[in-house]
């Protein structure tokens, strides 16, 4: 089966950096996605990664090592509208995706 | 942009009936998602499909049932909804290959 594990909540001050975590342990790893979920709105994609190392989007970074089994998305400069969950998400077998918890960030000013 | 749409916002149904959430996408993707959302639980796989008629379980499925007639529709079927089956649900598709999934903005179904 996949185990994906994420802390659950953080609080964070505006123009901050916020570094989220997941680790996961997997079989037929394809790549590791990250998604943004605003309350009571669909997931919307941010990141993915299938190598190691880092890839930055702007404000949002994501890393990845997979012989760790773990990876991070790094928020620059956090802004209130950044307050969403942040869903880790890994890619295996035939085309299904495994979804952590969700980490809850909430941005104070 | 690719467009998944989920038939109904919010859904209140009684327990035993039968209900079926609708869900189409309209960028001819191979395969089609059923999630259920619930705190603390995380989004869950309940069933999809990679092909029209073809549909395989996923992590949660008993409860549950799905239809994919025509490749753009893929239906949950709950045969006889329970308390227990109060959730956020959330369609999903992608192409064969790319691994990026959208979602549609789902549906919340409360069973009383």
């Amino acid at each position: 089966g996949q185990n994906i594990d994420q802390p659950t909540e953080m609080t964070a001050t505006e123009g901050a950096i916020v570094q989220i975590n997941c680790t996961y342990q997997t079989s037929g790893f394809n790549g590791l996605f990250w998604y943004q979920q605003h309350a009571g709105e669909a997931p919307t994609f941010l990141s993915y990664n299938v190598l190691d190392g880092l890839e930055e989007k702007g404000r949002f970074s994501s890393f990845l090592s997979r012989s760790k089994g773990y990876s991070y998305l790094l928020l620059k400069e956090l802004q209130m509208k950044d307050s969403a969950s942040y869903l880790c998400a890994v890619a295996y077998g035939n085309n299904r995706l495994a979804f952590g918890k969700g980490n809850q960030v909430v941005v104070i000013p | 942009d690719v467009k998944v749409t989920q038939s109904s916002r919010y859904l209140v149904k009684r327990t035993g009936e039968k209900v079926f959430l609708e869900c189409v996408q309209d960028m001819d993707h191979e395969n089609m998602f059923w999630y259920r959302q619930d705190p603390g639980l995380g989004l869950r796989l309940i069933y999809f499909s990679y092909d029209v008629k073809m549909k395989e379980k996923g992590d949660i499925p008993e409860g549950y049932s799905v239809s994919r007639e025509k490749k753009e529709r893929f239906s949950l079927i709950l045969e006889s909804a329970s308390t227990n089956q109060t959730s956020m649900y959330l369609c999903a598709s992608k192409f064969d290959g790319a691994y990026g999934y959208t979602f549609g903005s789902g549906t919340r179904l409360t069973v009383v």
